[in-house]
């Protein structure tokens, strides 16, 4: 069964609205999640780290205003997409990690801004 | 700072082919993911590579991993159609590096 939960799996909204992930880790305490976005038929490419109780690292050009991350708990972490332009467009996938695991992934988020 | 490189980048091959995909880089790793990704899904982890000079099988899938630990291979045997996918190679623990990706087409 599914390690990792994302939630939702497709979304379709109005320019300059706000979306919110949810990626929860089901079966184990993740110290730290991560979340990526990915174009067609290309890898994964990370947006910002995230780590329990504190504030997420997010990558070179990866605006942090625009793309929220909470981590209020070991197995919770959203990502909020602000003020989604149609550019916002993409697939964007969680995973969880502790120390001595593998990494998990969700099954991603497919976005479509109109 | 530390990169993998991933070749090929595209395959399409016929039922019942052998075809190795490559994963190389210039610095050390730890560890050595590989993982297979279908279409609307997230990654699935196929292995972990940990001891230079490993070998593990999956099937019809052989993974190695080089000697010093800076480069792996996936080898699968007599592909068929249900291979069909995307296959990353991610190094590190924690935060991964990954590879470009290979998208792989098994022709019937």
């Amino acid at each position: 069964g599914a390690v990792v939960s994302q939630h939702p799996s497709w979304v379709i909204c109005k320019s300059g609205t706000s979306v919110k992930i949810e990626c929860r880790s089901l079966d184990f305490q993740a110290t730290t999640m991560f979340w990526y976005r990915q174009f067609p038929k290309q890898s994964l490419m990370l947006m910002a780290t995230s780590n329990e109780g504190s504030k997420a690292t997010y990558e070179q050009g990866v605006e942090k205003d625009k793309f929220l991350i909470n981590h209020a708990s070991l197995t919770l972490s959203t990502l909020t997409v602000t003020s989604a332009h149609p550019e916002d467009s993409s697939f964007y996938i969680c995973s969880a990690w502790d120390r001595g695991r593998p990494q998990h992934f969700g099954d991603g988020t497919r976005l479509s801004i109109l | 700072t530390q990169l993998l490189e991933q070749s090929p980048q595209f395959l399409s091959i016929q039922e019942g082919e052998n075809l190795t995909v490559y994963c190389n880089s210039s610095s050390v790793f730890s560890s050595l993911q590989w993982y297979r990704q279908e279409p609307g899904e997230g990654p699935v982890l196929l292995v972990t590579v940990v001891t230079g000079g490993e070998v593990k099988k999956l099937k019809r899938l052989t993974f190695q991993f080089g000697d010093a630990r800076k480069d792996s291979s996936l080898h699968i045997t007599a592909a068929q159609p249900g291979d069909t996918g995307l296959y990353l190679c991610a190094g590190g623990e924690g935060k991964l590096i990954f590879g470009q990706g290979t998208e792989l087409s098994v022709k019937p």
